[in-house]
């Protein structure tokens, strides 16, 4: 089993719509979680990081569910510029990053 | 404040060749991780250096190998390519102690020929 699982879509929205991903991981000693953001043939470039109590940065809303091990991201009105694939990102044993393979999202106009 | 930098950005390379990539971390930051990650997919764990050493090890093949410098800095090297190498290599470093963001550098993409 993977340890960080991601549907990769492609998830294909208007502008202005809410999108929201899903990410589980495997390991429960798990210590902090991530949400990446990389454009094509660029480097990952962090979003924002996921707490137990849920945090909001923007348009952006993260939540993090240590008893069920998932993690996820809503965006909501959606810009073109959103476009890009979201890694979800998982940290333990003193900062080795687990990885999903990463949501694609394609805003439309 | 420079952030993660890495060298070369783009290179091509034959099947049993032998290659090194640089890497020189954020300022302050003193632990620099090494990730492959092949079209398509995640980035995958390679290997990480703290304090010149080699603290932990991904499933990649002892043809890779890597180097810390008393400057943080780091190179990872890879030896007798294949073609299933080709893939864009990206250094990450982040702070010691755990439970922090990593930064990444723009990545070298390696193609084997």
């Amino acid at each position: 089993r993977k340890e960080v699982e991601q549907d990769p879509g492609p998830f294909n929205v208007p502008e202005g719509a809410t999108v929201a991903f899903n990410c589980t991981y495997s390991n429960s000693a798990s210590q902090s979680f991530f949400w990446y953001r990389q454009d094509c043939r660029k480097e990952p470039k962090l979003l924002m990081s996921v707490y137990s109590s849920g945090n909001e940065d923007g348009r952006f809303t993260a939540q993090l569910n240590r008893a069920s091990q998932y993690i996820s991201l809503l965006i909501r009105d959606s810009k073109l510029s959103d476009s890009a694939t979201y890694l979800c990102v998982v940290n333990r044993n003193f900062n080795k990053f687990y990885f999903g393979s990463g949501t694609k999202l394609n805003v439309k106009p | 404040d420079a952030g993660v930098t890495q060298s070369p950005t783009h290179l091509i390379k034959t099947r049993g060749q032998q290659v090194t990539l640089r890497c020189s971390p954020k300022s302050g930051h003193d632990t620099v991780s090494w990730y492959q990650q092949a079209l398509g997919q995640g980035p995958q764990f390679i290997f990480q250096y703290y304090e010149e050493e080699e603290r932990q090890r991904g499933n990649f093949p002892d043809r890779f190998s890597g180097h810390q410098f008393p400057n943080y800095s780091s190179e990872l090297n890879v030896n007798a390519l294949l073609l299933g190498d080709s893939a864009l290599y990206l250094c990450a470093s982040s702070l010691a102690g755990g439970n922090t963001e990593a930064f990444f550098g723009q990545g070298t993409r390696l193609t084997v020929v």
